[in-house]
């Protein structure tokens, strides 16, 4: 079945450092592809998506790109704050109708200053 | 503002008691859902509503039952069948094929 596979973490890295969490999925077709980011104690947020092959989704200075050959869709950004610490989830919408969001199993970010 | 609310934030329960997780939203969604996030372990899928009076079993809807009798309220209720009901439990709700909107979820801690 679809799955998503997301680099274990945590994840540590200083202020300012680049940040890169690799994501891979199955999936047959073409799904829609996402990340989530969670704040301690939140629910999940929308981060940024891509909906199609070489689609680049940005948000907040972080960005992905839907890459079919590879089926990959890693997260980075170039410059992380103290802020940016949270849990990183990488999902995907199978495309079929009347499915669900599927998720990776989350990587925790921890940036300090 | 629209959104989703998940009540209460933090639960408590004894072994053996059945407890109802709330979830309402005004987005106006059809869709709900409810997933169980355990720590190194994600989000897992426990049930899903399409639509009002039909629901589906997710991943892991051994022990769990919902209902959902109103577009806008999809309630969660953990039974005492369920071997590991300690969690943190999240709602969402979505329109079509779009991105979830999440709740800010309930811990259940039962002892």
């Amino acid at each position: 079945g679809d799955s998503v596979t997301q680099m274990e973490g945590p994840v540590t890295l200083s202020e300012e450092a680049f940040l890169t969490i690799n994501c891979t999925y199955t999936a047959t077709g073409y799904p829609s592809l996402f990340w989530y980011v969670q704040y301690p104690g939140e629910g999940l947020q929308l981060l940024l998506k891509a909906t199609k092959a070489d689609d680049k989704g940005s948000n907040k200075g972080f960005e992905a790109t839907y890459r079919k050959e590879t089926t990959s869709f890693h997260l980075e950004k170039g410059s992380v704050q103290v802020s940016d610490s949270a849990v990183y989830f990488c999902a995907l919408i199978p495309n079929q109708a009347g499915t669900a969001l599927i998720f990776g199993k989350g990587t925790t970010l921890s940036v300090s200053s | 503002d629209g959104g989703i609310t998940q009540s209460p934030k933090y639960l408590f329960r004894k072994e053996g008691q059945n407890v109802t997780l709330s979830c309402e939203q005004n987005l106006n969604h059809d869709a709900m859902y409810w997933y169980r996030q355990d720590p190194g372990q994600g989000l897992r899928l426990i049930y899903y509503s399409q639509i009002v009076n039909d629901f589906q079993k997710g991943d892991i809807a051994e022990g769990y039952s919902v209902s959902r009798e109103k577009k806008e309220s999809f309630p969660l209720t953990v039974t005492s069948a369920q071997k590991n009901p300690t969690a943190f439990y999240l709602c969402a709700s979505s329109i079509e094929a779009s991105p979830l909107h999440f709740g800010n979820g309930t811990r259940l801690t039962v002892t």
